[in-house]
């Protein structure tokens, strides 16, 4: 059975704090796993990773994927009260064609930054 | 502007009453899916589609049915629904991204 498992499922830090958000992965025709931030409504997307250890960076956030390890990270640094949300990860899955078939998603980790 | 737009967003109704809840997207996507969120058990797929008529199961299809008529349009279909159906629901269109609506609050009772 398909799985995405993300950890810690949640976590208090300081602004200022650098953070490092963790996934693992069992997802059979493995396709890219992806990373979104959800605040009080939908989720939205950060960073999608097919390749292994190719950084993807956006300002202060960053993450990578190890293919053969079957985990991910999003790192956090320089942490401010507005990167407070619950972060996703999910694996996709392959469908016939090569395009993109189900979305496994984990429970999400809630990061809550203090001022 | 593109847009993701779900109808009705908040819903309280009664176990066996037929309800849909529509999904519309103005950006051409191809991939559309259909998800809920549940506390303690994250998003959760349901149906997704791949293109005009062809629809697949996600991780929890009981209880739900799904049509994809023309590319903008993915309704999901409770026939009957039962309380442990309360939860919510958010569409979604695309792929890398996905964008997702903002979501319908559906409560069974």
């Amino acid at each position: 059975e398909d799985k995405v498992v993300q950890s810690p499922l949640s976590l208090v830090v300081h602004e200022g704090d650098t953070v490092t958000l963790n996934c693992s992965y069992e997802v059979t025709n493995f396709r890219s796993l992806l990373w979104y931030k959800q605040e009080k409504k939908a989720p939205t997307f950060l960073f999608m990773l097919t390749s292994s250890g190719i950084e993807k960076k956006s300002g202060r956030l960053s993450s990578i994927l190890d293919k053969k390890e079957l985990f991910s990270i999003l790192n956090i640094t320089a942490t401010q009260t507005g990167d407070s949300a619950i972060y996703l990860c999910a694996g996709s899955t392959r469908n016939y064609g090569g395009s993109q078939g189900n979305l496994i998603f984990g429970k999400g980790t809630k990061l809550s930054v203090k001022p | 502007e593109a847009q993701v737009t779900q109808n009705p967003r908040y819903l309280i109704t009664v176990t066996g009453k037929k309800l849909t809840v529509t999904c519309s997207q103005n950006m051409n996507h191809e991939y559309m899916s259909w998800y809920r969120q549940d506390p303690g058990l994250g998003l959760r797929q349901i149906y997704y589609s791949m293109n005009v008529e062809v629809t697949d199961k996600g991780d929890v299809p009981e209880g739900y049915k799904v049509s994809r008529k023309e590319k903008r349009n993915f309704p999901l279909i409770l026939e009957s629904p039962s309380p442990n159906q309360t939860s919510l629901y958010f569409c979604a269109s695309g792929e890398q991204p996905q964008h997702f609506g903002d979501g319908t609050r559906l409560s069974i009772l």
